[in-house]
Order: C-alpha cells, then structure tokens, then sequence
C-alpha cells in the first residue's frame, strides 16, 4: 500500500498569511508514461463532506479560489494558501489514485491563530 | 446540476447487513466510476472501493473485501453498497463519490453505526 504522511497534523496561521501543507507518499505516485502525478488535495469542513480542490497535483479544481495552489512530484508534495481567509478553516486531505488502494493522509487542520 | 444522495444508514448490532443507496443526477452515471468513502467518528478519510463503469469491475479495502458488495444499477443511477457481517469498527458515515482524477462530488453521507 501506499503510505501518504501529512505533515503538520495542524496549523495555526494569521488572516492574510500563507499556509503551506506538506504531503509525502512511500513511494512515487509520477506516471512517466504521461508525466501525471496522480495526487488530489481536499479541504473538509466541519458537519460537511469533503471538497476536491486540487488534481493531478497542481490542477486546481474549477471554482476553487486562486489562493489555493499544489505543487511537488514524485513523493513529495504541498498545497499552498497565499493568503488565509476565514472561510478556509477547515481539514485537508491530500489523496493518491495511482495504485491500489486508494490511500489518503492523515489530514492537516488549519484554523486562524 | 452534478448530485449525489445516500440513504440506508442506521443503527445496527454486530454481525447484522445493511445495505446503502446512493442516486446519482445530473451526470452520465453509466459512464462513471463510483466509490464509497467512509469515516469513522473524529477521524480521516478511507477508501472502501469502488465499481468501473462499462461492466462493474469492482475493488475493495483489505478491512472490507470479503464482508462488503459494491454494485450498481445503472438503469436507475444508483450506487449500492451491501455491508454484512459489520463490525463496530465499521461505524463511520459512508460516503458516495465518482472517481476521475480524484473524488468529484461527493454525497453528504449517511451514517452507519454498529453497536450491541
């Protein structure tokens, strides 16, 4: 199976600040046959089901506000807020579809320091 | 608009079935590949499995496969999932989800609790 390892089990970040996430698969979730990354990120709120933001690592869902951002390949990945709202507290999930089975992080809480 | 609802939770006892429904509107069902998402009480995301489309190829979470059915009817847009022999472990809300390059939308979940 492939292990995916979130790192901060959560974070507290200032309105306006950046918030960075950090994802770390066991082994390489890269394609070389087409060069996809087969890594999704996702943002769950509290009494809600979860939400994809982000595919192919860096593809950002449509409707999902520019602020947030993924990038990495291989094994090792980030989603990125530029700038904090309120309205992003919430947990995120990062994802991997490129074997089974499917496995996702532990999640990373953000709130607002 | 793309929806899905699931319906079928509740209370059960160890080693009982129950089986959920998930319908689907607003997309090409039949061409969809559908997935179960569970989770536990104040915990993360688990993938329980999911059916292909064009002929229902399914595959399971080692904690499921054995226990657990996914099927689909495709004639009525709806995702199925027969739980049997549940254990209080699998006490989570179960969530229905298409699957392209990741899970995109997701039902609002229905919850499954097993208890004596």
């Amino acid at each position: 199976d492939i292990v995916m390892t979130q790192s901060p089990d959560s974070l507290a970040v200032s309105l306006g600040e950046r918030a960075t996430i950090n994802c770390k698969s066991s082994q390489s979730v890269l394609n070389s046959s087409n060069n996809k990354n087969y890594l999704a990120w996702y943002q769950q709120k509290p009494g809600q089901p979860p939400k994809l933001l982000i595919f192919w690592a860096s593809t950002r869902e449509s409707g999902v506000p520019d602020r947030f951002s993924g990038s990495g390949s291989a094994t090792d990945f980030t989603l990125t807020i530029s700038s904090l709202q309120a309205e992003d507290v919430a947990v995120y999930y990062c994802q991997q579809y490129f074997g089974l089975p499917l496995t996702f992080g532990g999640g990373t809480k953000v709130e607002i320091k | 608009e793309v929806q899905l609802e699931e319906s079928g939770g509740g209370l059960v006892k160890p080693g009982e079935s129950l089986r959920l429904s998930c319908a689907a509107s607003g997309f090409t069902f039949s061409n969809a590949w559908m997935t179960w998402v569970r989770q536990a009480p104040g915990k993360g995301l688990e993938w329980v499995g999911h059916v292909r489309s064009n002929g229902g190829t399914t595959d399971y979470a080692a904690p499921v496969k054995g226990r657990f059915t996914i099927s689909r009817n495709d004639s009525i847009n709806t995702l199925y999932l027969q739980m049997n022999s549940l254990k209080t472990e699998d006490t989570a809300i179960y969530y229905c989800t298409r699957y392209s390059a990741g899970f995109d939308p997701w039902g609002q979940g229905t919850l499954v609790t097993v208890s004596s």
